[in-house]
């Protein structure tokens, strides 16, 4: 079945690095873009960064831009994260998501989800 | 303007209507998507694009858009729809997507 999967996640000090991944399955990954999603404990959905499905085009939520890094390898069926100079506020559980829709048509969604993955930075 | 505005917490007695709302200059261009999130659980899509749903969710889930808003309306709401409730869509420029502050909705 269409599946994602992260995993990754984990106690970090601040200032460390973390790599997060995503594994697809039961789909074309390679042909979707792919998004991280986070979620602060007791807050809301943040969106964190997206890649297009050729890995051509990368945008990130300003909160993360130059410390985090989204890339993929699509013949791993894998989404990555990596998260460097990490801090407090980056505590979230964090999604990798799958998007529907196109820009052209105002229409996009994220219809499939994984279960999250627990990043905790904490000394 | 890259917010989307939700209020923070609804509630609406069993078997009634209730519409959420979220407002935002990027819904004049773009359409929002709701998510449903359970406690400890993924959210999960129940509305996308003019007014449609995923397979699965519900027909008492309905989407609608007017200007710089957009809504979902949950008509004979049921105990099992309280849960947090999302709207999402791309930003003004297009590349980067935003979520609202969430509405919790409290079934009476």
């Amino acid at each position: 079945q269409v599946q994602l999967v992260e995993s990754g996640g984990g106690v970090v000090q601040p200032g460390r690095s973390l790599r997060l991944s995503c594994a697809a399955s039961g789909f074309t990954f390679s042909t979707y873009n792919m998004h991280w999603v986070r979620q602060a404990p007791g807050k809301g959905l943040e969106w964190v960064a997206v890649i297009w499905y050729d890995g051509s085009n990368k945008y990130y939520a300003d909160s993360v831009k130059g410390r985090f890094t989204i890339s993929r390898d699509n013949s791993r069926n894998t989404l990555y994260l990596q998260m460097n100079s990490l801090r407090p506020e980056d505590t979230a559980v964090y999604y990798c998501a799958r998007e529907r829709g196109s820009m052209t048509t105002g229409i996009g969604w994220f219809d499939i989800w994984g279960q999250g993955t627990l990043v905790t930075v904490s000394s | 303007s890259s917010e989307l505005t939700q209020d923070p917490a609804v509630s609406v007695a069993l078997g009634q209507t209730v519409r959420i709302t979220c407002q935002g200059d990027s819904l004049r261009r773009y359409y929002a998507s709701w998510y449903q999130q359970k406690p400890g659980q993924a959210p999960v899509v129940v509305i996308y694009g003019k007014n449609n749903r995923p397979s699965g969710i519900p027909d008492r889930f309905s989407g609608s858009s007017s200007g710089n808003t957009a809504s979902l309306t949950i008509t004979g709401a049921q105990a099992e729809d309280e849960a947090d409730y999302y709207c999402n869509s791309r930003d003004s420029s297009g590349n980067h997507w935003v979520f609202g502050g969430g509405t919790k909705l409290t079934v009476l």
